[in-house]
């Protein structure tokens, strides 16, 4: 079964700073599609940036980017610029181009920012 | 706004009871996904739909159930409630296989 791990429970970073949440994910498939979801506290789920692993660029969507290590199983999200509309729970999630397309979701890392 | 729509937005209920949570997909989408969203299990895929057809379940309790209608909403049925049932459940809409989910904002649903 696929596994997403992000180590980091919280972090706090100054506005307009640069901030990079980590996640690692355990997978025997080679083809897969990975998403970084926003939990604002009014507890709705944002769609923040996919990959598709079989893709070698990074994905970018304005501020935010995406650092695809697929030997490493590693898929970080960079935030450039941030803003405090950026403070929120950030959820790594995984899902298997084959079977089941359901998102397996890491624990969340509480991100604040401060003015 | 993603587009998708659940109902009630809260609910508050007594263990022993049946609820029903609805929710409408973006317009296109064919595929529904039940999620909870508890404090101790973080978020659980539940169940899928597609097109009227389940597709794949999760952990989903027996006393839990779900169906897609042909207008394409979903409902999922929780019976028999527990306390340990308190929790957000959201529905998530997508277009099809390998496309981002799309998620409603929520149910919070409290068992007393």
């Amino acid at each position: 079964a696929q596994t997403v791990t992000q180590s980091q429970p919280e972090m706090s970073v100054q506005e307009a700073e640069t901030v990079t949440l980590s996640c690692t994910y355990d997978t025997s498939e080679s083809n897969y599609y990975l998403f970084w979801y926003k939990q604002p506290p009014s507890r709705q789920m944002i769609l923040v940036i996919r990959q598709e692993a079989y893709k070698q660029q990074n994905a970018t969507e304005n501020r935010f980017s995406v650092n695809f290590q697929k030997a490493a199983k590693s898929f970080s999200l960079k935030i450039s610029d941030s803003q405090l509309g950026d403070t929120a729970m950030y959820f790594c999630a995984f899902m298997t181009d084959q079977g089941a397309q359901k998102l397996v979701f890491g624990q969340g890392t509480r991100l604040t920012i401060n003015p | 706004d993603s587009g998708v729509t659940q109902t009630p937005k809260h609910l508050i209920t007594a263990t022993g009871q049946r609820v029903t949570l609805r929710c409408s997909p973006r317009s296109g989408d064919l595929s529904v996904y039940w999620y909870q969203q508890s404090l101790d299990q973080g978020l659980q895929f539940l169940i899928q739909y597609y097109n009227g057809e389940e597709r794949a379940k999760g952990n989903i309790l027996e006393r839990f159930s779900a169906q897609q209608f042909p207008d394409l909403h979903s409902e999922l049925n929780l019976s028999s409630l527990e306390l340990g049932d308190s929790a957000l459940y959201f529905c998530a809409s997508s277009v099809g296989w390998g496309h981002e989910q799309y998620f409603g904002p929520g149910t919070r649903l409290t068992v007393t």
